[in-house]
């Protein structure tokens, strides 16, 4: 089992629709968690980290469930300009200083 | 205007080559890490440095070295024992090498082996 697993989509919605992806960790010990950005050929964005009580920033809205072991990513009200790719991050519970990136899930806003 | 650059954007070698990624920070970050990125694929760790002097083999070290001599300047370097060297290398920095940091990432270098 991957230690970050994603559906690599991709999501084709219309602009205004909601979206939701989730990602599942494979360790329960994992304590971080991030959602980054990558635009085609381009570095990873910070997008938002994920805290225990979730958390909003505009149109986006980011919750854990550490029951399940899954984080998720709501982006409401969909723009064009948020087609990228989606990546999910979880620390290494081996190490403090290792994230494990998942393969990304991609997202197509179509006008 | 603090950042993470690398250089070059896009690099083009002959099979043999070593070949050395430059990478610089102005954000006064501790902790600097050098992954790979293949396509379809996820980041993968290749070095990680906490400390000026110090730093750490990640998951797919083999055919690659790093020095971390300053601060600001962590580079890799692609020796001809990388089997498989095109790859997209991505620089990020963090303030330390907690987890819960966030890493921020240098605009990448293309590097294609022929």
């Amino acid at each position: 089992r991957k230690e970050v697993e994603q559906d690599p989509g991709p999501f084709n919605v219309p602009e205004g629709a909601t979206v939701a992806f989730n990602c599942t960790y494979s360790n329960s010990a994992s304590q971080s968690f991030f959602w980054y950005r990558q635009d085609c050929r381009k570095e990873p964005k910070l997008l938002m980290s994920v805290y225990s009580s979730g958390n909003e920033d505009g149109r986006f809205t980011a919750q854990l469930n550490r029951a399940s072991q899954y984080i998720s990513l709501l982006i409401r009200d969909s723009k064009l300009s948020d087609s990228a790719t989606y990546l999910c991050v979880v620390n290494k519970v081996d190490s403090s200083y290792k994230l494990i990136f998942g393969s990304g899930t991609r997202l197509l806003v179509r006008p | 205007d603090g950042g993470i650059t690398q250089s070059p954007k896009y690099l083009f070698r002959k099979e043999g080559q070593n070949v050395t990624l430059s990478c610089e920070q102005n954000l006064n970050h501790d902790a600097m890490y050098w992954y790979r990125q293949d396509p379809g694929q996820g980041l993968r760790l290749i070095y990680y440095s906490q400390i000026v002097n110090d730093f750490q083999k990640g998951d797919i070290a083999e055919g690659y070295s790093v020095s971390r001599e300053k601060k600001e300047s962590f580079p890799l370097t692609v020796t001809s024992a990388q089997k498989n060297p095109t790859a997209f290398y991505l620089c990020a920095s963090s303030m330390s090498g907690r987890p819960s940091y966030e890493q921020y990432f240098g605009p990448g270098t293309r590097l294609t082996v022929t």
